[in-house]
């Protein structure tokens, strides 16, 4: 399975865009990107994932990359709740969601 | 969605014992997983666990040490036998819904182990 990179923490305020990035650059042409994000004592938790194009939903965008070796993850307005590890997760698209997990961005929102 | 209860949420065990974790799911599914997160670290896969037939082990992991079952597409036990402090983790089932994109997990099992 391909490997990601990120960085070990990132700290942004309150109320402030944050862009948490992502390196994958041994990335396959089949595999999808997956953010998931896991707040103290639970389990992650689905955020977005994206194959090629930049992909919205209610909690965040993913900005990839065109050559796909790196991904960003946004946050729009950082809230305290959104304090987590998020990780950054290859999985081939004929795969299952057996998840190989990296070390993860530790994510400190001030307030 | 898929909503997963892990019993029990966190126990303290002795040294040479074994602990059964168990996950239930409120849907039937194909797959579901078992991880485990040792203390500060990320989270690594230990087995799928595969109904009707035996688990497939990651590697590292063996089915001595581990042993589940999977007797339907909603429930699930993961086994930690004859523990010993550095078992000391959290242990997590996840599912992966095929209705949906993604993959969803439990609330952890946190075992100490004395």
């Amino acid at each position: 399975d391909a490997k990601t990179t990120q960085p070990n923490s990132m700290e942004s305020n309150e109320e402030e865009p944050v862009h948490l990035p992502c390196n994958h650059s041994t990335i396959s042409g089949t595999d999808y990107i997956h953010w998931y994000r896991q707040l103290p004592s639970q389990g992650p938790e689905y955020v977005i994932h994206g194959l090629t194009s930049n992909v919205n939903n209610r909690m965040a965008s993913l900005a990839i990359a065109e050559d796909r070796k790196s991904s960003t993850l946004i946050l729009h307005r950082a809230t305290l709740r959104d304090a987590a590890v998020y990780y950054c997760i290859l999985s081939p698209l004929s795969g299952t969601y057996k998840y190989i997990f990296g070390t993860g961005t530790r994510l400190k929102v001030l307030a | 969605s898929a909503v997963i209860s892990q019993k029990p949420s966190r126990d303290i065990c002795q040294r040479g014992t074994s602990l059964t974790i168990q996950c239930q799911v409120d849907s039937q599914v194909t797959m579901m997983f078992w991880y485990r997160q040792q203390p500060g670290q990320s989270l690594t896969l230990i087995a799928t666990a595969n109904q009707g037939s035996e688990a497939t082990y990651e590697s590292g992991f063996v089915i001595d040490k581990f042993p589940i079952s999977r007797p339907n597409l909603t429930f699930s036990t993961l086994t930690v036998s004859n523990m010993s402090p550095e078992d000391s983790s959290i242990y997590l089932c996840s599912v992966e819904d095929m209705a949906a994109t993604e993959a969803f997990f439990g609330q952890g099992t946190r075992l100490t182990v004395v």
